[in-house]
Order: structure tokens, then C-alpha cells, then sequence
């Protein structure tokens, strides 16, 4: 069974604080990795899609590097606000046929304290 | 409104019974995913089709099935239900059998409670 591993579990920080989450997969075959913000109440709602090692994608204060050499990818917050509180999914997909589709990790729930 | 649709929002059934899902992909997007979030569990992949044809199945019991159909809605079969089986189940669109640039778009899920 492949898995994707996403530390830590959960975090609290104040407003203000930048933070960084830690999402691992892997590395053989890799066709993609995805990251989510996952809202309560609400569903999942795509942030970014690597494909490439080396990329970093950017919107706003959110950012990501995904290293498939190694099988991670980080998630960067810069200057967290209340309204940045979700979990955070990442999703890996690999380059077999018979595995097209994502594989998502437990996710990192994240806490902004105003 | 992400452009997916799911129905129903609730259900509650009673053990053993038979329930249907019924997922509408967003417009143009051929590749609908069915997805199942258990208590304290992240989302399991259950299968994927892509404009009509079955692409890849993941820990779907046998008890569920599912097809899409000519206009590429998609049905989520659930029988002989257990307690087991209350979760929530997402319902996730994309253009292409690998998804695309933009991701996945998923739809607000159906809650189903087994009693």
C-alpha cells in the first residue's frame, strides 16, 4: 500500500506567525502531487498541482516546493490570519495506469488564533 | 457552488438497506472520483470513471458499486449497508483520467448515517 504522510497532525499558532507543513510520498513513479484547503462544513478546494521536481507555486501568502527526488513537499504560510484555519491536504498520483487517481493524506489541521 | 452536485445531502437508512448517490460533474469535466471520509479517517479513494468507463478502483467493498452514465452523471450503489458504512462521501469532478492544472473540484458531499 502506498501512502502519502503529512506532519504535523495538527498545529496552533497566533496570527501573525508563519508556518510550514511537510507532506511525504513516493518517489518512484511519481506523476503529480496536489495540495487542498479543506475548510469545516465545507469540501476541498484545490490550492496547487506540481507536477516537476524543483516547482514552487505561490498564491498570496501560500506557498509549496515539492522535491520528488526525495518524495516531499513543503506548504508555507506566511504571516497566518484566522481566516487561513483548515486542514491542509496533500494528494500524490502516480504515473501507473491503474492508479490514476489522487491519493490524499490525514492532513494537517491548522489553527489560527486571532 | 463549485459546479458539482450531489444528492442527497443527508441520509439516514436503517442496516441492510440500499441507498443510491447520484454525483453531477461540473460542466466539460469527464473524470468524476468517489471518495469516503470515515470518522477520524482521511479520504479513501473508492473509484473512478472517465467519460463512461471504469479507470481505477481503490478499497471499494463489494457490497458498493457505482457507473457513469451517457451524460456523465454518476451513480454510487451502497447495499447490505452496515453501521460501518455511515461516512461522508465526496464526489470530485475533473476534465481529464488524471485530473488537470487546476485539481480536482469536488462537490459538498452526501452524509450517510446507518442506524
Amino acid at each position: 500500500i502506498l501512502n502519502v504522510e503529512q506532519s504535523p497532525q495538527s498545529l496552533h499558532v497566533q496570527e501573525g506567525d508563519s508556518t510550514n507543513f511537510t507532506c511525504s510520498f513516493p518517489s518512484s513513479n511519481f506523476y503529480a502531487l496536489h495540495w487542498y484547503r479543506w475548510e469545516t462544513a465545507k469540501s476541498p478546494e484545490a490550492l496547487f498541482v506540481m507536477t516537476l521536481n524543483g516547482d514552487e507555486k505561490k498564491k498570496g501568502r501560500i506557498s509549496a516546493t515539492l522535491n520528488t527526488k526525495e518524495g516531499y513537499s513543503y506548504l508555507y504560510i506566511k504571516g497566518s490570519q484566522p481566516e487561513d484555519s483548515a486542514t491542509y491536504l496533500c494528494a500524490f498520483m502516480l504515473r501507473d495506469t491503474g492508479r490514476r487517481a489522487l491519493t490524499f493524506g490525514s492532513g494537517t489541521r491548522l489553527q489560527v488564533q486571532p | 457552488d463549485s459546479g458539482v452536485t450531489q444528492t442527497p445531502k443527508h441520509l439516514i437508512t436503517a442496516t441492510g438497506q440500499r441507498v443510491t448517490l447520484r454525483c453531477s460533474p461540473r460542466s466539460g469535466d469527464l473524470s468524476v472520483y468517489w471518495y469516503q471520509q470515515s470518522l477520524d479517517q482521511g479520504l479513501q479513494f473508492l473509484i473512478q470513471y472517465y467519460n463512461g468507463e471504469e479507470r481505477a478502483k481503490g478499497n471499494i467493498l463489494e457490497r458498493f458499486s457505482a457507473q457513469q452514465f451517457p451524460d456523465l452523471h454518476s451513480e454510487l450503489n451502497l447495499s447490505s449497508l452496515e453501521l460501518g458504512d455511515s461516512a461522508l462521501y465526496f464526489c470530485a469532478s475533473s476534465i481529464h483520467d488524471r485530473g488537470n492544472n487546476y485539481g480536482y473540484t469536488f462537490g459538498s458531499g452526501t452524509r450517510l448515517t446507518v442506524v
